[in-house]
């Protein structure tokens, strides 16, 4: 089955430190695509970094970078100098083609990153 | 640009009414999602459309579940008849292409509330 797994359902960062946040995927495909959502406390949903597994270097996106792995199957989120605004619940997600070639798109489960002042 | 607009924000509702929840996705994306977000359950795929076509609708919890997207800016999720457990955020997404390798952007959420 194609699944996205984040063990990590709650971290702590200090304020002005790195964070990585754990993602493994499983999947046949050959082509697909990784992503990374933030979700405040406010609740809405925001679209944060994009890797496809195709590329052959890191995504990174401002404090943002993916550290991918292919070999391994796993898309960590790392978060450079922790804002207090980073606390939210972060949602790895996986899109992978259907047999039309359509996304079939599956999340995880999250991860509450909270950041200590 | 605007982003994915949703409405309302928050709807309650009685057992056995039709509820009918909005999105307006961003122009020029021509993919479509409906997602539900629950403590127990987490984000569930609903349905997906492409270029206002129903592509998978295998997320739909049953029946009283049904979607339409008649143009390319506008879609709705109606409910009938809601259920208590049908409370939950429901969230519109859109995305710019049908592949695999498209980011999907949110709307706000509708929070709805069924007693």
């Amino acid at each position: 089955a194609q699944k996205i797994t984040q063990t990590q359902p709650g971290m702590f960062v200090q304020e002005k430190e790195a964070v990585t946040l754990d993602c493994t995927y499983d999947t046949s495909d050959q082509s697909y695509g990784l992503f990374w959502y933030k979700q405040p406390s406010s609740g809405e949903m925001i679209f944060l970094i994009y890797q496809g597994s195709y590329d052959e270097q890191n995504a990174t996106e401002g404090r943002y970078s993916l550290n991918f792995q292919k070999a391994r199957k796993s898309a960590n989120l790392v978060i450079s100098a922790s804002q207090l605004g980073d606390s939210a619940m972060y949602f790895c997600a996986m899109s992978r083609p259907d047999s039309g070639g359509y996304q079939k798109v599956t999340f995880g489960t999250g991860t509450k990153l909270q950041v200590i002042p | 640009d605007a982003g994915v607009i949703q409405s309302p924000r928050h709807e309650v509702t009685e057992m056995g009414q039709e509820v009918t929840l909005r999105c307006k996705p961003i122009s020029g994306h021509n993919s479509l999602f409906w997602y539900r977000q629950t403590m127990m359950r987490g984000l569930e795929l609903l349905i997906y459309f492409n270029n206002n076509v129903p592509i998978d609708d295998s997320g739909m919890p049953e029946d009283r579940f049904s979607a339409k997207m008649p143009n390319a800016s506008f879609s709705t999720l109606k409910i009938q008849p809601s259920e208590p457990r049908d409370s939950a955020v429901y969230f519109c997404a859109s995305s710019p292409g049908q592949g695999p390798l498209y980011e999907q952007y949110f709307g706000p959420g509708t929070r709805l509330t069924v007693t």
